[in-house]
């Protein structure tokens, strides 16, 4: 069965700071997606990046990054100029499309301090 | 247009109660999803209906019965409520088939006294 870790539930970062959420999952699929969302106080899930697990290259998202590495299975996401708005919960979730199911870690409430 | 409507967005009810819960997304996805968040913001998947067919039952109560009248609605009838049912559960859709991202509705957060 599929796990998703997210080992720090909460994080603080200084305004205009970089910060680094930690995801790690297990599978004994190889082909896979990952996925950060954001949920706001407002509650809603955004999508904030997503990589496909084929594909070599960290993706990007304007200030948003991520560090995947397949072989530690892990998929950490940067955040770069911390803003207030990044204020929120952040889940990181995977699927594959053998399951139709997206699994979610536990998430990490990051602060973004003034 | 909202792509992935869920109602209501606040429900409040007693213990013992029926309540539905309806969902509608005009993506043109083949699938839907149901989820609970709980006060610890866990997301666990409850059901996931692909073209109307029921794909994902997870260990949920059986007071718990989903509908998919057609691919664009999932609705979640909450029989006998509990309190520990309150939690907010979210409806959801992806394209299926591919890597499409997971789309939410807003939630409808429900609490049981």
């Amino acid at each position: 069965a599929q796990t998703v870790t997210q080992s720090q539930p909460e994080m603080s970062v200084q305004e205009a700071e970089t910060v680094t959420l930690s995801c790690t999952y297990d599978t004994s699929e190889s082909d896979y997606y990952l996925f950060w969302y954001k949920q706001p106080p407002s509650r809603q899930m955004i999508l904030v990046i997503r990589q496909e697990a084929y594909k070599q290259q960290n993706a990007t998202e304007n200030r948003f990054s991520v560090n995947f590495q397949k072989a530690a299975k892990s998929f950490s996401l940067k955040i770069s100029d911390s803003q207030l708005g990044d204020a929120a919960m952040y889940f990181c979730a995977f699927y594959t499309s053998g399951t139709y199911k997206y699994i979610f870690g536990t998430g990490t409430r990051l602060k973004v301090l003034a | 247009d909202t792509a992935v409507s869920q109602t209501p967005k606040y429900l409040v009810t007693q213990m013992g109660n029926d309540k539905s819960i309806k969902c509608e997304q005009n993506l043109g996805h083949d699938t839907m999803y149901w989820y609970k968040q709980d006060s610890k913001k866990f997301l666990k998947i409850m059901f996931s209906y692909n073209n109307k067919e029921l794909i994902i039952n997870e260990t949920v109560p059986n007071r718990f019965s989903p509908k998919s009248p057609d691919k664009a609605h999932l609705n979640l009838h909450i029989n006998s409520l509990e309190l520990g049912d309150s939690a907010v559960y979210f409806c959801a859709s992806s394209p299926g088939t591919g890597i499409g991202k997971l789309f939410f509705g807003s939630g409808t957060q429900l609490s049981v006294l």
